[in-house]
This record gives C-alpha cells, structure tokens and sequence, in this order.
C-alpha cells in the first residue's frame, strides 16, 4: 500500500532562517507531488506541484522554493523565511494521470511557526 | 483566476440534525472533489464528482454536483459526532494535474 511521509511535524524558526521540509512516498512510482500551505481557519494554498523529477510548477510567488531530487521525494525550501510563512504545509501525492480518480493522499503536515 | 466560494464558513448543530454545506466555482469545472479535515488534522479525501447533475452516497453523506457543474454540495443526514470537522471542496478545472482549487472550507461543530 501507498504512505506518505512529512517531516517535522511541528517547527518553530527564527524569521530569516532557513527552512528545509521533506516528504517522501512509499509504494508507488512516478508519483505527482504537490506542497500545499493552509492558513488557521482557511483553505489550501497550491504552493507548488511535480510530475517528475526535476520537473517543478509553481502557483504562488513567494519566496519559497521546491525541488524533486528523487521519484518519491519532494522538498519544500526556503533561504530566509518571513513571518507570513508561518502556516499548516501539506504534502501530498496523487497517481500519475489519475488525479482526477482517486483525489489527493495528503501527508500529516508540518506545522510552521516564524517567530 | 479561479475562484470556489464556500459557505456558510461554521455550522453548529445538534447532534441528529441535518448539515449541508455549498460550494461554488466562477468557472465551469471538469470535476469536483470533497475532503475532511478534522481538527488538528489532515485533509482526507472522500469523493470526486465528474458528471453533470451527478449525485453520490456514502452513508448518512450524500453528494451533488450541479447540472451547470459550477456548485456542489454535502449533505449530511443525522449527524453524529464523529462528523465534526472541517469539509473542503476542491474544484478542478481542465485536466492539469495540479490545478485543483480549494474552498475555505466549512467547519462543523457537533452538539451531543
């Protein structure tokens, strides 16, 4: 079976610090990958999406960053996070030309606090 | 750009008493989907939508897509406090695997 993994669950930085979240997919190849961000009381923001390594689309200017450097790996960067970057980031995964069947698998997301 | 709007933002019920929320795009989608977040946790995928006028049961939780495919809705019979949560509809437009857009969701509170 398919499993997600996100990682840290909670982190709280320094505004101008770096950041660095991982996620990784289990049981699947070739996995579409997404990074999603949710706001406390709102919806999810696309962030960023992959459907193969090295390949990244981004939705929102910010100062965030997202690589694939493996299949079922996909990391969400930033080199001097801001304030508004505190949030809910989610990874999620969906199969390869079946997005629109079987919907999202979101991970157990990172909460991020900039102080 | 695309916009999905979804109401009401909270709901407070007793417990067996109805829920619905809506959901409604600017533009005509090619499918819709539904998620549940429930609290302090992560979105869960529940079900899509594809046809115009389409309408989908799971349990006491029954889903429509409007026959212009440009709202939604979840219905929820006799609730329970197992349904407490906040339900997402994500709207998708075309075929782009990554252009799913989400509502802000509708948060439900469960009287016992």
């Amino acid at each position: 079976s398919q499993t997600i993994h996100q990682w840290p669950a909670t982190l709280v930085q320094p505004v101008g610090s770096p950041l660095s979240l991982e996620c990784t997919v289990e049981g699947t190849s070739n996995p579409n990958l997404y990074w999603y961000r949710q706001a406390a009381g709102r919806g999810l923001q696309l962030l960023f999406y992959s459907v193969g390594i090295g390949q990244i689309s981004s939705e929102v200017p910010q100062n965030l960053s997202a690589s694939r450097p493996q299949d079922r790996q996909f990391i969400l960067s930033s080199k001097k996070l801001l304030l508004s970057d505190s949030g809910f980031y989610l990874c999620a995964w969906s199969r390869t030309g079946t997005a629109t069947i079987y919907g999202y698998t979101f991970g157990s997301g990172t909460r991020l606090t900039v102080v | 750009g695309q916009q999905v709007m979804q109401i009401p933002q909270y709901q407070h019920v007793q417990e067996g008493e109805d829920f619905t929320t809506y959901c409604n795009s600017s533009t005509t989608l090619s499918n819709i989907q539904w998620y549940k977040q429930r609290p302090g946790g992560h979105p869960v995928f529940l079900i899509q939508l594809v046809k115009s006028g389409e309408v989908k049961k799971q349990k006491r939780l029954t889903f429509q897509f409007g026959e212009a495919k440009k709202n939604s809705s979840l219905h929820i019979t006799a609730t329970q406090t197992t349904d407490v949560g906040t339900y997402f509809c994500a709207g998708r437009v075309g075929t782009n695997a990554g252009k799913s857009t989400f509502g802000d969701g509708t948060t439900l509170t469960v009287k016992p």
